[in-house]
């Protein structure tokens, strides 16, 4: 079965801190896809970053950046100089690329980071 | 361009009571999805489906219904409302290839009393 663990329950900060968010995942199939996605206050699900497993290149995008390394099975998120309008719930998924595991996109519980002034 | 349009977006229920939760996507994807979210639960996913007449259990399916008639509709059913069941729950969409990014419907904020 596939999981994901996001073992940071809740997060706080002051504004210009840097904040990394933690994501472990399990999973038997060889090809799978990670996402993050971001709930703001307002409810809605917004997509961040995805990345196939086979792709191990990390990446910064303006004060965003992940960090995927297979080996330890984690794809973590940071955030540089964090603002307020970064307060939100953060989701890790998984998505397997199995037979048994197509179409089935599974959560992290989810960070709550909360961004002081 | 609409994307996933979830309805009702609040829904009052007496337990006991069913009622169907509506969700419709115009992007022509093959996966559609439901999933309920319970504080510092994440989001659990209740049913999904790869096509349309093609549907499987997710992680808690017990007390939902799904069909998937068109590739479009992806219903989900409470035939007989809990207070359990309250929750807010979202539909998603996404194409075939794996590596696309689920597209999400706003909500719906469930609560039976």
């Amino acid at each position: 079965a596939q999981k994901v663990t996001q073992a940071q329950t809740e997060i706080s900060v002051v504004e210009k801190e840097d904040v990394t968010l933690d994501c472990v995942y399990e999973t038997r199939d060889t090809t799978y896809y990670l996402f993050w996605y971001k709930q703001p206050p307002s409810g809605e699900l917004v997509f961040l970053i995805r990345r196939n497993s086979f792709d191990e290149q990390n990446e910064i995008s303006g004060r965003y950046s992940w960090n995927f390394q297979k080996s330890t099975s984690s794809f973590n998120f940071t955030i540089t100089a964090s603002q307020v309008v970064d307060s939100a719930v953060y989701f890790c998924a998984l998505r397997g690329h199995s037979s048994s595991n197509t179409g089935k996109l599974i959560f992290g519980q989810g960070t709550t980071l909360q961004v002081k002034p | 361009n609409a994307g996933v349009t979830q309805t009702p977006k609040f829904q009052v229920l007496k337990t006991g009571q069913s009622m169907t939760l509506q969700c419709a996507q115009d992007m022509n994807h093959e996966y559609m999805s439901w999933y309920r979210q319970d504080p510092g639960m994440g989001l659990r996913l209740i049913h999904y489906s790869v096509g349309a007449g093609i549907t499987d259990q997710g992680e808690v399916p017990n007390g939902y219904n799904v069909s998937r008639s068109t590739t479009e509709d992806f219903p989900l059913r409470l035939l007989s409302a809990a207070p359990s069941q309250t929750s807010v729950y979202f539909c998603a969409s996404s194409p075939m290839t794996g590596r696309t990014e689920a597209f999400f419907g706003q909500g719906t904020r469930l609560t039976v009393v």
